[in-house]
This record gives structure tokens, C-alpha cells and sequence, in this order.
């Protein structure tokens, strides 16, 4: 079955530095979300990417998913206090019949010290 | 809107009994989506349903579990009996449907946090 691989796992910057998760899927993607999970929280919807090659930006956010629409990333330039949690992607597989089903990568936990 | 409400927030239990996590979706929703989430294994799809009807459960662990949607606005994943690896946070999402507009995205609810002892 589809696999959405993520990395790094875990994540820890100074206050201002740059952070950048990364995504991988076996398959081709119709579409990638992102989503944002603050601590004791529940993911939150960002993003959905669905063009090859096409990158958005929210802000300090910027999202690209890849030319062969199997890889994504997410960098944030300069985090603050409050991009603290897990990032998640999630793709939606190609396959008929899975319109509705994401697949969701094993997050990356990002800590901002101070 | 509330957005997606899931009852009870925690729930602790012992080994063997019978647990029944609740979920209302979004008014207007089509889709409603139970997740599993733990360290181990992350978040992973149980079961959803479009309409009421089960479309895909093949993310359902065993015939312990089981879930209902018996109409539009309320959703039942019950265990039963219920066993210590099945602790962790579950969650409903709920998704509109697909519109020129809409991302498709998942409203997710709170979460149950659920113990079994």
C-alpha cells in the first residue's frame, strides 16, 4: 500500500533559525496537505499542494511539492515560539476509489528553544 | 459551528471491557473519518464513511473494533473487549464535500484519549 515517509522525526532550533520537514511518498500523489498538530493538540489543516512543481506561501510558510508530485517539503524561515508541534503531511493517493483517503506521514516534532 | 465534537475527552478503563468513543461531524459533512494516533505507529486511518456508509475499513485493527454511523451527525468506534494496546488519542474528522472551492480538507476533532489498564 501507499507509504508517506517523513523526515527528520525530531527537530530542535534556536528561536530564528530556519526549519525544513520533508515528505515521501512510494506513490504518485494527486494531491499533499499539510497539516499542523500544536502539543495536546489536533491537527490543523495548512495547505493542500496539488499542481507538480507548485509552491505556496503563508507568511514565514513556504510549501513545494515535487516536479514528480511523490516528494513535498515545508520550511519555515526564522521560527518563532508559536511553530512549536508536529508537521504532518498527508498525500491522496492517485488510485480510484481513494479520492478521500489520506495517507499521513509520521510528522516531524519541531522544538523552539528560546 | 463547534466544529467536529468527540465525547468522552479522556476515557480510562480495564482490560476486557467495552468502550464507545463518539463523534458529531461538522453539520453539512459528507465524509467522517476515525483515526488512530500513538507514538508507535502515528496516525492511521481506521475507517471512514461517506454519506453514512462505510467505504474502506481496511485500517480497522481486528474484529474488537467496530463503528457505526447511523446517521448524519453521529458517528459510534466501539472496542470491545478493549485491551491495554489499544491506549491512545482517537479522532474524528470530518470533510466537506469536494467543491471548485473547497480544499478537502479534515476538520479534525479534539481527540479521546483513551487508557486501557
Amino acid at each position: 500500500g501507499q507509504q508517506v515517509m517523513q523526515i527528520p522525526q525530531y527537530q530542535h532550533v534556536q528561536e530564528g533559525e530556519d526549519f525544513t520537514t520533508y515528505c515521501n511518498s512510494s506513490t504518485t500523489l494527486s494531491n499533499i496537505q499539510w497539516y499542523k498538530q500544536r502539543p495536546g493538540g489536533h491537527p490543523v489543516f495548512l495547505i493542500q499542494l496539488v499542481k507538480s512543481g507548485e509552491v505556496k506561501k503563508q507568511k514565514r510558510l513556504t510549501f513545494q511539492f515535487g516536479e514528480a508530485k511523490k516528494n513535498s517539503s515545508l520550511h519555515i524561515t526564522a521560527t518563532q515560539t508559536t511553530d512549536v508541534g508536529t508537521y504532518f503531511c498527508a498525500g491522496r493517493s492517485t488510485r480510484r476509489g481513494s479520492a478521500r483517503q489520506l495517507t499521513f506521514g509520521s510528522g516531524t516534532q519541531l522544538t523552539v528553544l528560546p | 459551528d463547534a466544529g467536529v465534537i468527540q465525547s468522552p475527552r479522556h476515557e480510562v478503563t480495564e482490560m476486557g471491557q467495552e468502550v464507545t468513543l463518539r463523534c458529531k461531524p461538522i453539520s453539512g459533512h459528507d465524509y467522517l473519518f476515525w483515526y488512530r494516533q500513538t507514538m508507535m505507529r502515528g496516525l492511521e486511518l481506521l475507517i471512514y464513511f461517506n454519506n453514512n456508509v462505510p467505504i474502506d475499513d481496511s485500517g480497522m485493527p481486528e474484529d474488537r473494533f467496530s463503528a457505526k454511523m447511523p446517521n448524519a451527525s453521529f458517528s459510534t468506534l466501539k472496542i470491545q473487549p478493549s485491551e491495554p494496546r489499544d491506549s491512545a488519542v482517537y479522532f474524528c474528522a470530518s470533510s466537506p464535500r469536494r467543491t471548485e472551492s473547497s480544499y478537502n480538507e479534515q476538520f479534525f476533532g479534539p481527540g479521546t484519549r483513551l487508557t486501557v489498564l
